[in-house]
C-alpha cells in the first residue's frame, strides 16, 4: 500500500528562523514526489521532485529527494509570517493499470511575529 | 482559462440525501481525481479517471460514485448521504495519465451531513 508520512505533525517558530519540513514514502512504483502550501483554501502546487539530489529552489523555499533513503526534505529560511500554512507532501505512485496521487497528512506550521 | 471550478462552494444535506458535486476543468486534463480532507488526515483520494470513460477507486471509495462523460467534467455522486461524509471535498486534474505533473486544484466543496 502507498503511504506517505509526514513530520513534524506541527510546527512554531519565529519570523527569522529557518525550518525543516520531512517527508518519507514507500518504495513502492514511485514516479515523483510533489510538494503544496494549503493556507485556508485549495492546495497551491510549490515543487515536483523526480531525481535524487537534485535541489529545487524558489526564493526562500528548497527542496530536495533522497530516493536510497526515500525521503524528501522542504526548506524554509528566513519565515515570515505569511509562510504559515499546512504542507503536504504527495507521492505518485502506481495503482495497478494507472497512477495514484497519495498525500501524507501535512505538516501544520504556524510562524509568530 | 477558469481552471478547475466546483459547484456548490457549500452544501448542507441531510443522512440519506442524495446529492452531485460537480467539478469541470477546462485544460484539456486527461487526469481528474476526488480527495476528502478531514482535520489531521491529509487529503484522502476517492476516485480517479485518467480519460473519459475511464474510472478508478482511491484509498477511501466507499459511498461515492463517479463517472467521466467528457474531458471536462468528473461529478462526485453520493447516493445516501451519512454524517461521516461530512467533509471539504476538492476536485484536481493534470495534463497525462498521471505521475509526473502537477495538479491543479478547485476551490472545494464544503459539504455538512446532519
Amino acid at each position: 500500500e502507498d503511504k506517505v508520512v509526514q513530520s513534524p505533525l506541527s510546527l512554531v517558530v519565529h519570523e527569522g528562523d529557518t525550518v525543516t519540513l520531512n517527508c518519507s514514502y514507500e518504495v513502492t512504483n514511485f514516479r515523483s514526489l510533489l510538494w503544496y502550501k494549503q493556507e485556508k483554501k485549495a492546495p497551491t502546487f510549490l515543487f515536483m521532485l523526480t531525481s535524487s539530489g537534485i535541489e529545487k529552489k524558489s526564493g526562500r523555499l528548497s527542496s530536495i529527494l533522497d530516493k536510497k533513503e526515500l525521503f524528501s526534505i522542504l526548506n524554509i529560511t528566513a519565515t515570515q509570517t505569511g509562510d504559515s500554512a499546512v504542507y503536504l507532501c504527495a507521492k505518485w505512485g502506481n495503482g495497478g493499470a494507472t497512477n495514484k496521487l497519495i498525500f501524507g497528512t501535512g505538516t501544520l506550521l504556524a510562524v509568530q511575529p | 482559462n477558469a481552471g478547475v471550478t466546483q459547484t456548490p462552494k457549500f452544501q448542507v444535506l441531510k443522512t440519506g440525501q442524495s446529492m452531485t458535486l460537480q467539478c469541470a476543468q477546462d485544460m484539456n486534463h486527461e487526469y481528474m481525481s476526488w480527495y476528502r480532507q478531514d482535520p489531521g488526515m491529509g487529503l484522502r483520494l476517492i476516485h480517479y479517471s485518467v480519460g473519459a470513460g475511464i474510472t478508478d477507486q482511491g484509498e477511501v471509495p466507499n459511498g461515492y460514485n463517479v463517472s467521466r462523460s467528457t474531458t471536462e467534467d468528473f461529478p462526485l455522486r453520493l447516493l445516501s448521504a451519512a454524517p461521516s461524509q461530512t467533509s471539504v471535498y476538492f476536485c484536481a486534474s493534470s495534463h497525462g495519465a498521471g505521475g509526473m505533473n502537477e495538479q491543479f486544484f478547485g476551490p472545494g466543496t464544503r459539504l455538512t451531513v446532519l
